[in-house]
């Protein structure tokens, strides 16, 4: 069964500060990867949709790289700033009907 | 362009009442899903349909229905509300299955307490 782990739960950094999120997945054979964004009291919006093939994509300052192989993926925000404050959560699609594992998400919090 | 618009908001039941939760888009997306989201679980997948006339579980089923009789819509039922179904719940689309490189769009989420 795939598994989707992110840690920390929580990361406050100060505005400015390069930061990278991770993500980690126990099964390999995947077809994507995305990376969304909750607001508090909001549904989900999807930042980045990296496919098996690729090894990154890119965003404005966001940058989401894959690595299959080694079940792992990184966001990498740059510069940010206090409206990046928000929840972050990695999701890979797999098996039949290519359902979605979600992992619990990483609480970011940009202090000004 | 609405995307994906779900009703009620809020909603408090008492154990035992059914109701349906309402699930609405307009981007012609031919998979729909439910997921529900609690503290500490994250998403989980209640149903999903892939296109009209198709549904299938997902990996929380017990406890509702769904049905896809359009395109547009895709509601979920709860057939007897019990406590543990206290969450928030979450419809989402994609123009293709997920594995198809279509990002999912999520409606607001609906709060549901069961009393």
């Amino acid at each position: 069964k795939q598994e989707v782990t992110q840690i920390p739960a929580a990361l406050s950094v100060p505005e400015g500060e390069n930061l990278v999120l991770n993500c980690s997945f126990t099964d390999s054979a995947i077809y994507n990867l995305q990376w969304f964004r909750q607001d508090p009291g909001k549904g989900l919006t999807s930042l980045l949709l990296i496919q098996s093939s690729q090894r990154e994509q890119t965003s404005g300052r966001l940058n989401a790289s894959l690595d299959k192989s080694s079940g792992r993926s990184t966001l990498y925000i740059a510069a940010s700033q206090p409206g990046d404050s928000a929840t972050y959560l990695c999701a890979v699609s797999a098996g039949a009907n290519s359902k979605l594992t979600f992992g619990k998400g990483i609480t970011l919090s940009v202090r000004p | 362009n609405a995307g994906v618009t779900q009703t009620p908001k809020f909603q408090v039941l008492k154990t035992g009442q059914s109701m349906t939760l309402q699930c609405a888009q307009d981007m012609n997306h031919e998979y729909m899903s439910w997921y529900r989201q609690d503290p500490g679980m994250g998403l989980r997948l209640i149903h999903y349909s892939v296109g009209a006339g198709i549904t299938d579980q997902g990996e929380v089923p017990n406890g509702y229905n769904v049905s896809r009789s359009t395109t547009e819509d895709f509601p979920l039922r709860l057939l007897s509300a019990a406590p543990s179904q206290t969450s928030v719940y979450f419809c989402a689309s994609s123009y293709s299955l997920p594995g198809h490189n279509s990002p999912l769009h999520f409606g607001n989420g609906t709060r549901l307490t069961v009393t």
